[in-house]
C-alpha cells in the first residue's frame, strides 16, 4: 500500500518562507507522480494550488511554488501571509485513475 | 462560472444505503473525468472513486470497492455516488471534484462544497 507522508504541522512567521514536503514511505517522489497541492481552511472545500509538480492553478499567488527537492515534492511559500494559515495536502497520482492524498500539514502563521 | 453542487447527504444507519449527487454547471460536463473525495471528521482528505468522461470506466479506493458505485448522467450534468453497506467509518464530508480534461486524472481543478454523510445508529 502506498503511503504519502507530510509533516503534521509547521509554523512560519509572517513574511517568512516555509517549505512543506511530500514523500513516500517507500521510494522517491518524481515528476512521474504529477504531484499536486491543495489548500483547505476549516469548514471549506479544498482549493487547488499547484499541479504537475510546479504549475500554479489559476488565481494562485506567485508566492506559492512547487518543486522536487531531493526525493520529495515540495510546496514553498515565500513571504507567508496570515491568510495562508491553512491545511495543505499533497496528492500523488499512481496511474489508472488512482490518487493518494498525504495526511496533510497544518500551517500556522505567527 | 464553473460550479459543482453536492446533495444527498444525511444520517443513515450502519448497513444502510445513500445516494449522493453532484450537479455540474458552467462547463461541458461530458468532456471531463470526475472524482469523489471524502474527509472524515478531523481527518485528512481521501480519494474515493473516479469515472471517465463517458462513464464507461470507473475506479475505486480499496476501502469502498464492492460497496460504492460511481456513475454519471451526462444528459443531466450530474455525477452520482451510490453507497451501500455503510459503516461508521464512512462518516465524512463527501466532495465531488472535476479533473482537468477528458482523459486526465492526475489532479483535480474544481471542487464542490461537499455534503455530509453520517453513519450512526
Amino acid at each position: 500500500q502506498t503511503v504519502v507522508t507530510q509533516e503534521p504541522s509547521f509554523s512560519v512567521s509572517p513574511g517568512g518562507t516555509v517549505t512543506l514536503t511530500c514523500g513516500l514511505t517507500s521510494g522517491s517522489v518524481s515528476t512521474s507522480y504529477y504531484p499536486s497541492w491543495y489548500q483547505q481552511t476549516p469548514g471549506q472545500a479544498p482549493r487547488t494550488l499547484i499541479y504537475s509538480t510546479k504549475i500554479r492553478s489559476s488565481g494562485v499567488p506567485d508566492r506559492f511554488s512547487g518543486s522536487i527537492l531531493g526525493n520529495k515534492a515540495a510546496l514553498t511559500i515565500t513571504g507567508a501571509q496570515a491568510e495562508d494559515e491553512s491545511d495543505y495536502y499533497c496528492v500523488l497520482y499512481l496511474g489508472s485513475a488512482i490518487s493518494v492524498f498525504g495526511g496533510g500539514t497544518k500551517l500556522t502563521v505567527l | 462560472e464553473v460550479q459543482l453542487l453536492e446533495s444527498g447527504g444525511g444520517l443513515v444507519q450502519p448497513g444502510g444505503s445513500l445516494r449522493l449527487s453532484c450537479a455540474a454547471s458552467g462547463f461541458t460536463f461530458s468532456s471531463y473525468a470526475m472524482s469523489w473525495v471524502r474527509q472524515a471528521p478531523g481527518k485528512g482528505l481521501e480519494w474515493v472513486s473516479a469515472t471517465s468522461a463517458s462513464g464507461a470506466s470507473t475506479y475505486y479506493a480499496g476501502s469502498v470497492k464492492g460497496r460504492f458505485t460511481i456513475s454519471r448522467d451526462n444528459s443531466k450534468n450530474t455525477l452520482y455516488l451510490q453507497m451501500n453497506s455503510l459503516r461508521a467509518e464512512d462518516t465524512a464530508v463527501y466532495y465531488c471534484a472535476k479533473h482537468p480534461d477528458i482523459g486526465s486524472y492526475y489532479y483535480m481543478d474544481v471542487w464542490g462544497k461537499g455534503t455530509t454523510v453520517t453513519v450512526s445508529s
